[in-house]
């Protein structure tokens, strides 16, 4: 069964932190997905990868394979990261295949 | 960057009401347009999958008959939820895909609310 399981499901943490959020997967993936929902419910697509490390601004996603799990790093968190960030699987097909979610991390970040 | 309009953003309507909801890309052909649906607190869920001037492939569970999908050109495509129960209350969203190897562009989403 495909399956993905993200953790935490809720993370507070102060304005400057770290912050990771991990994902893993049940089987082999053909991509791996990161997203950011808003509150209005929209959303936004913010990695798609299927090897090693991508990196945007203060956003870095990486993904290992063997072990089937990736992880979304956020650097010099602030307020405005506040968002559901939502891990996703394409199992076949690439892009042109439907997602897998996992369950969302709601993730508060106070000033 | 590649956007995607989604119509209406919320619709309230009573039992029995069939809703249309559009997807649209604005500035590019989509080859692949995805239906996806959130009930409150839970994860999203693909419903079916729509290429243009096909059928589209419906996932298990999900009624053809009652979530009609119409993918009549490269930048449109149509999600018509018909006699509508207050069980198909939900955030449905789009997504479309120019290129395989492109993410997934989203619209914003329709709340849907039956009475």
């Amino acid at each position: 069964k495909n399956e993905v399981e993200q953790s935490p499901q809720n993370l507070t943490a102060q304005e400057g932190e770290f912050i990771t959020i991990n994902c893993s997967y049940s089987v082999g993936i053909s991509a791996l997905h990161w997203l950011q929902q808003h509150p209005g419910g929209g959303i936004v697509s913010l990695f798609m990868l299927s090897s090693g490390k991508k990196k945007h601004g203060r956003l870095i996603a990486t993904i290992n394979i063997q072990e089937k799990h990736s992880s979304l790093h956020i650097t010099a968190s602030h307020p405005r990261d506040s968002a559901v960030y939502i891990c996703a699987a394409s199992f076949s097909g690439g892009g042109a295949d439907g997602l897998t979610f996992g369950k969302g991390t709601h993730l508060i970040i106070q000033p | 960057g590649a956007v995607v309009s989604q119509h209406p953003s919320w619709v309230i309507c009573k039992s029995g009401t069939s809703v249309k909801i559009e997807c649209r890309s604005l500035d590019f052909q989509a080859t692949t347009m995805f239906w996806y649906r959130q009930f409150p607190k839970q994860s999203l869920m693909l419903m079916a999958t729509s290429n243009e001037g096909s059928k589209a492939t419906y996932e298990q569970g999900v009624e053809k008959d009652k979530f009609l999908i119409n993918h009549a050109s490269l930048t449109l495509s149509t999600l018509t939820v018909t006699s509508a129960h207050p069980e198909d209350s939900s955030f449905y969203i789009c997504s479309a895909v120019r290129d395989p190897r492109q993410p997934q562009h989203f619209g914003d989403g329709t709340r849907l609310s039956i009475l």
